[in-house]
């Protein structure tokens, strides 16, 4: 098994510009999240999803949007780049209901805006 | 909503030196709770994790952490720490509702030196 697996591993844009961040997974989980991490800021939910072509907002949704129209896969879109955008994408997938409550990391996305 | 307050941002120690990481949380309803290990440019792994049952939790490589629900603590210890501990560590919780979102602590940075 692969787990989880980001495409790209990094990415620089211009501001203005748009892109849109793959996630994949095969542990056939039913969650996924997109977070955020930020130099002494930890890591922030901006979206996840419960299931099959459905999402929500997490803690910094705002300039992101996100779909999930396969289980496995988990797209996080960025419609016009900001500076302050420039961050370490990481995605996670969760097993609900197995009682485990563990989040699977993918290794993250390295994002630039200048 | 759920917070969490990581009290050291850096803690440096010397090998084979016992080592603790703070961790405080605050919530309205009963949490869940976690710590996440993040070796230099990687994404998170679990280390070990708090769901119910007996308040001291052992996880991978030697880590416990003992729950304390009137102190809202779950301090994360070692006895004798290694080199190969170096990595930043980050506390989170999860309100027991379904919803499986995870709210991070800033994270503590710890360095083990020879």
């Amino acid at each position: 098994n692969a787990g989880v697996t980001q495409t790209p591993k990094f990415r620089v844009l211009k501001t203005g510009q748009s892109m849109t961040l793959l996630c994949a997974q095969d542990m056939n989980h039913e969650y996924m999240y997109w977070y955020r991490q930020d130099p002494g800021m930890g890591l922030r939910l901006i979206h996840y999803s419960v299931g099959e072509g459905t999402t929500a907002k997490g803690e910094v949704p705002d300039g992101y949007n996100v779909s999930r129209l396969k289980k496995q896969n988990f797209l996080l879109g960025l419609e016009s780049a900001a500076p302050s955008q420039t961050s370490v994408y990481f995605c996670a997938s969760s097993s609900h209901g197995t009682s485990t409550y563990e989040q699977y990391f993918g290794p993250g996305t390295r994002l630039t805006v200048t | 909503a759920q917070s969490v307050t990581q009290l050291d941002s850096q803690v440096p120690v010397f090998e084979e030196a016992p080592v603790e990481l703070r961790c405080n949380y605050s919530s309205s309803v009963s949490v869940y709770l976690f710590w996440y290990v993040q070796y230099p440019n990687q994404g998170l792994q679990l280390l070990l994790k708090y769901l119910s049952g007996s308040t001291l939790v052992k996880g991978i490589n030697g880590f416990e952490a003992e729950f304390n629900k009137s102190q809202t603590s779950f301090h994360l210890r070692k006895p004798s720490v290694h080199i190969s501990d170096t990595a930043e560590y980050f506390c989170a919780v999860s309100d027991q509702g379904g919803s499986e979102k995870l709210v991070f602590g800033k994270g503590t940075k710890l360095t083990v030196n020879p």
